[in-house]
């Protein structure tokens, strides 16, 4: 089945790295994203991965993959109070065609002064 | 080149009334998906369709819920019979038909309430 489970909440101080994490249970997936969310506002694509690949790298976001244990992280560097916002971890097994996104629940970052 | 539009953006109904979200996808995206989320919660894959076909509603509940993407306009989704519990953000996206490296694109949501 396709399932995606993250951690509801993470606070971290301003300007110190954030780190969060995120399991999925289909194999089959071929594509993983992090969406942001702030409040009152749709989602926002920030960042995807392809399956075949470990890590990936997009100024101060850091994606790691580890498909063997099906974990998958989002570092944000220097994190910023602008980075209020739910994180939503999401994995498809489209590629040649459009398929259906799964979302997990989401993790809210907040940001200490 | 317009993102997703959704409209309305809020909506309230009253117990036992129809309420009628309305979805346009972005220029060349001819695939439709709709989400919902409950206050607090993650976002749930209700119904996915593309031109006069719906390809996956395993989302959808069974009753009172209904989905359509014609030929000409937007995608509609329409909840009839209205309860409290119906109460959400129920967002749009859209794709094109081939690729997912970039995700879907997000409308602003549709914030429903029951009153």
């Amino acid at each position: 089945g396709e399932d995606v489970e993250q951690s509801l909440f993470l606070s971290v101080r301003e300007g110190d790295s954030s780190v969060i994490n995120c399991t999925y249970t289909d194999s089959s997936s071929t594509y993983l994203y992090w969406y942001k969310q702030e409040p009152g506002a749709g989602l926002q694509l920030l960042t995807y991965i392809f399956s075949n690949m470990d890590m990936k790298q997009d100024q101060r976001l850091t994606v790691l993959l580890n498909k063997k244990d099906k974990h998958l992280s989002l570092r944000i560097a220097d994190t910023q109070t602008g980075d209020s916002a739910i994180y939503f971890c999401a994995e498809s097994p489209g590629y040649s065609s459009a398929s259906k996104i799964i979302f997990g629940s989401g993790t809210r970052l907040s940001i200490r002064p | 080149n317009a993102g997703v539009m959704q409209n309305p953006r809020h909506l309230v109904r009253r117990r036992g009334q129809e309420a009628r979200l309305r979805c346009s996808p972005m220029k060349g995206h001819s695939h439709v998906y709709w989400y919902r989320q409950l206050p607090e919660e993650g976002l749930k894959f209700m119904v996915y369709l593309q031109k006069e076909n719906i390809i996956d509603e395993s989302g959808m509940p069974k009753e009172r819920f209904s989905a359509e993407f014609p030929k000409e306009g937007p995608s509609i989704l329409r909840i009839q019979q209205v309860v409290r519990g119906d109460s959400a953000a129920y967002f749009c996206a859209s794709s094109p038909p081939t690729r997912m490296d970039y995700g879907y694109t997000f409308g602003s949501g549709t914030r429903l309430t029951v009153v």
